[in-house]
């Protein structure tokens, strides 16, 4: 596809089990950034992979929190031992380069602890 | 560190008004790049524009325009002629630039809630 892809679309799961969310960014682009948008929290940026640079992982909010991108393509963000307030939607956007150069979002995954 | 504050929660007018998204930011850094995103209903964030440090020149795009102002740390959206199709939550953004050639992430503002009725 043209943009940026992400999967799964909803994600529903306990309380205390692992999640996966993986993202397909756009072919070429070296930069690839995830967020997460939750109520009364607006946008937080999590991480930031730049070529083979090592990522930028100032944003991740504990260390349940961890991501990896396989051969400067796909990403996956890892949630372990989830819980009620990771509940938000993960928005993975990707750049052609970084330095502050237009980034396209995709269209998120929408994840639910219960 | 660096701050968005859009004050503006929600704004509402009737179509074909002008309406202005408020903008301000704080940042330490000389070089940065600012950014609006519009997200509709359906939840992808669209790039409207993106504006460097260095030029303060306001950009005109059909029914938007921006004005950027260092003075005041503000970076202001207009709508001219409002139309429903705009009704959407839009963001601000910030980027510093790295000396190592990355970037920081977005550093993004609440958003404002823009309604805008038939």
């Amino acid at each position: 596809g043209a943009g940026v892809s992400q999967s799964p679309s909803n994600k529903v799961t306990e309380k205390g089990k692992d999640v996966e969310l993986r993202c397909d960014p756009i072919s070429g682009h070296t930069a690839l950034y995830w967020y997460r948008q939750s109520l009364g929290q607006g946008l937080e940026f999590l991480i930031y992979f730049q070529g083979n640079s090592a990522p930028d992982k100032s944003g991740l909010p504990s260390d349940r929190f961890s991501a990896e991108r396989t051969g400067g393509s796909v990403s996956t963000l890892t949630i372990q031992r989830t819980q009620q307030e990771d509940s938000a939607v993960y928005l993975c956007a990707s750049s052609p380069v970084g330095g502050g150069t237009e980034a396209f979002f995709g269209q998120g995954t929408r994840l639910t602890v219960v | 560190a660096q701050k968005v504050t859009q004050a503006q929660t929600e704004i509402s007018v009737v179509e074909k008004e002008d309406v202005t998204l408020d903008c301000v930011y704080e940042t330490r850094d000389t070089t940065y790049y600012l950014f609006w995103y519009k997200q509709p209903p359906s939840g992808e964030l669209v790039f409207l524009i993106r504006r460097n440090s260095f030029d303060e020149q306001n950009e005109i795009s059909g029914r938007y325009s921006w004005n950027f102002q260092k003075s005041t740390s503000s970076f202001n959206f207009t709508i001219t002629a409002s139309q429903v199709v705009d009704s959407a939550v839009y963001f601000c953004a910030l980027s510093e630039v790295r000396l190592r050639g990355g970037a920081d992430g977005l550093t993004f503002g609440k958003g404002t809630h823009l309604i805008i009725q038939p």
